[in-house]
């Protein structure tokens, strides 16, 4: 099993939905959480952390739910700019050096169409 | 914009040659990374580095190696490149701490005939 699992898409959706992407890890003592966007050819650059509360930026909602060990992204009124990978990042502690490393999962790949 | 710097962007070298790829961060971060990323998948970490002589393998095989004798610089080698060496090559960096970010380099898109 993949330590963080995601759908890897494409999500089809036309300018002004609203468009859920959902994330499970396997880790039970993961700490932090984020949610990375990744455009072609380019390198991942942080969307947003996850917070324990949840959390919103604009038009961008985060959710974590220990308890099931899944992360959420919502976003609402979908834009043609955001057609672009998500990619869902869990941070791990390596058992035997305590090294933290994150973990990214395969992304799941939004298309926005007019 | 992170100051976090890959060379070069894109190289594309015959069978047998021996290249380094370049990565260096103005940032002070002690914890860097090198991942592998083939066209629509994942990132594969390959190495990382803990702060200056400290180099571990990453979770994906590689044959190439890294060193980090200086904060800032983390260069990674390949001493014989082959086809399968084909991919885009990720630095990264990241502050201490599990709440910051990890910041990514340009990438370097190697490609070897």
């Amino acid at each position: 099993r993949k330590e963080v699992e995601q759908d890897p898409g494409p999500f089809n959706v036309p300018e002004g939905a609203t468009v859920a992407f959902n994330c499970t890890y396997s880790n039970s003592a993961s700490q932090s959480f984020f949610w990375y966007r990744q455009d072609c050819r380019k390198e991942p650059k942080l969307l947003m952390s996850v917070y324990s509360s949840g959390n919103e930026d604009g038009r961008f909602t985060a959710q974590l739910n220990r308890a099931s060990q899944y992360i959420s992204l919502l976003i609402r009124d979908s834009k043609l700019s955001d057609s672009a990978t998500y990619l869902c990042v869990v941070n791990m502690e390596e058992m035997n050096t305590g090294f933290q490393k994150l973990v990214f999962g395969t992304g799941t790949r939004l298309l926005v169409s007019p | 914009e992170a100051d976090i710097y890959q060379t070069p962007r894109y190289l594309v070298i015959g069978t047998g040659k021996k290249i380094t790829l370049e990565c260096s961060q103005t940032m002070g971060h002690d914890k860097m990374y090198w991942y592998q990323q083939d066209p629509g998948m994942e990132l594969h970490l390959i190495h990382y580095s803990y702060g200056v002589n400290s180099t571990e393998k990453g979770d994906l095989s590689s044959e190439s190696t890294v060193s980090r004798i200086r904060t800032e610089h983390f260069p990674l080698t390949l001493e014989s490149a082959r086809p399968s060496h084909t991919s885009q090559y990720l630095c990264a960096s990241r502050g201490p701490g599990s709440l910051n970010e990890q910041f990514f380099g340009p990438g370097t898109r190697l490609t070897v005939l």
